[in-house]
């Protein structure tokens, strides 16, 4: 069993949808909660980060941390077509290793 | 501030063939990584480099070498290309402290004929 489940997709919603994202993960030592954003043929940025449990909104984006289900979820509402992309879930003990989700790909239908 | 830069873009090289992957990163950033991903398999780490002077194997470290030159630059050596190797190579970096997160480059694509 990998340490990070992420549905690969591809998703497919249209314009202005809100856009569910999810991501499960194994190991309860897990503190620190990443979302990464990649486009075709670029290095992954970072979009989102948490520690622990709960919430954290940031714009159109919503990164959700439910600890006792193991499960990581983001929202993005008012989807545009720019969103178009792979999003990468990731997790951490806090320290140097980040375990990666194989990420979800997403496309906005103008 | 340029981030994260790789060199190259792109490569091409045969079986057996060798090549450096060359990483800087402008940031002062402690820490450096190296992954390869791979259709279906993410992001998967080679080696990193939690500071200077230090390195540590990853998930797939076999076939693989690295440098941490300096602070700036942390490098990732071929050997003897495989076609197994064939991927796109990403270098991260991090500043350092539980509460921070890595920053990409924009990848080498390579490919091992």
């Amino acid at each position: 069993q990998k340490e990070v489940e992420q549905d690969p997709g591809p998703l497919s919603v249209p314009e202005g949808a809100i856009v569910s994202l999810n991501c499960t993960y194994s190991n309860s030592a897990f503190q620190y909660f990443m979302w990464y954003r990649q486009y075709s043929r670029k290095g992954p940025e970072l979009l989102m980060y948490t520690y622990s449990s709960g919430n954290k909104e940031d714009g159109r984006f919503t990164a959700q941390v439910d600890k006792s289900s193991k499960y990581i979820s983001l929202f993005i509402r008012d989807s545009q077509p720019s969103d178009s992309a792979t999003y990468l879930c990731a997790t951490s003990k806090g320290t140097y290793k980040y375990i990666f989700g194989t990420g979800t790909r997403l496309k906005v239908l103008a | 501030n340029a981030g994260v830069t790789q060199t190259p873009k792109f490569q091409v090289l045969k079986t057996g063939q060798s090549m450096t992957l060359q990483c800087a990163q402008d940031m002062n950033h402690n820490s450096m990584y190296w992954y390869r991903q791979d259709p279906g398999m993410g992001l998967r780490l080679i080696y990193y480099s939690a500071s200077e002077g230090t390195t540590d194997k990853g998930e797939v470290p076999n076939g693989y070498n690295v440098s941490r030159l300096n602070k700036r630059e942390f490098s990732l050596r071929l050997e003897s290309a495989a076609p197994s190797q064939t991927s796109v190579y990403f270098c991260a970096s991090r500043k350092g402290g539980s509460t921070d997160t890595q920053y990409f480059g924009p990848g080498t694509r390579l490919t091992v004929l």
